[in-house]
């Protein structure tokens, strides 16, 4: 069966550094996606890894390790409204996302 | 002002009774997708649409029906015959149909069976 595996909660200090992991065993893989969901809303695109490495985007960067099926998010600078669930998503080879439960990150002051 | 909407926001029935949920894009995305979402768990995909008038089952499409008759709108109906309804629904659009694309959500319809 197809599996994503993310720790479901995490807590951090504003100001600090957070990495969320996510493993996965799929059908194949055709790129993976990050989003971010606050309570009760929709989840937003934080990035999409389909190489290897790592991916910058401000305070956000991805890393994607396809031979080891492992992809993190690290969050920079924690601040308040970074509370939230981040959302691992896998592409399958048939262009299905399958989708992991989420990490619920708690941000402290 | 582009975007996807679904409403209502909060919505409640009485158990057996059908309801329909809307969800509206005027992105001109070619593919919607439905999904559930339960606490603690990931996003469920009950049915999606690449075109109109076409559109196939997800996962938990037990319970459930849909119809694409314009490109603009993806409604799910909940029937009675879904054993546990209430939940958090998502209606999501993709762009392009010829690579994967991110997907955009609308703001979400929480349904509660009373």
């Amino acid at each position: 069966g197809q599996n994503i595996d993310q720790p479901t909660e995490m807590t951090a200090t504003e100001g600090a550094i957070v990495q969320i992991n996510c493993t996965y065993q799929t059908s194949g893989f055709n790129g993976l996606f990050w989003y971010q969901q606050h309570a009760g809303e929709a989840p937003t695109f934080l990035s999409y890894n389909v190489l290897d490495g790592l991916e910058e985007k401000g305070r956000f960067s991805s890393f994607l390790s396809r031979s080891k099926g492992y992809s993190y998010l690290l969050l920079k600078e924690l601040q308040m409204k970074d509370s939230a669930s981040y959302l691992c998503a896998v592409v399958d080879s048939n262009y299905q996302l399958i989708w992991g439960a989420g990490t619920k990150l708690i941000i402290k002051p | 002002d582009g975007g996807i909407t679904q409403s209502p926001k909060y919505l409640f029935r009485k158990e057996g009774q059908n309801v329909t949920l809307s969800c509206e894009q005027n992105l001109n995305h070619d593919a919607m997708y439905w999904y559930r979402q339960d606490p603690g768990q990931g996003l469920r995909l009950i049915y999606y649409s690449q075109i109109v008038n076409d559109f196939q089952k997800g996962d938990i499409a037990e319970g459930y029906s849909v119809s694409r008759e314009k490109k603009e709108s993806f409604p799910l109906t909940v029937t009675s015959a879904q054993k546990n309804p209430t939940a958090f629904y998502l209606c999501a659009t993709e762009a392009g149909t010829d690579r994967y694309n991110e997907q955009f959500f609308g703001p979400g319809t929480r349904l509660t069976v009373l």
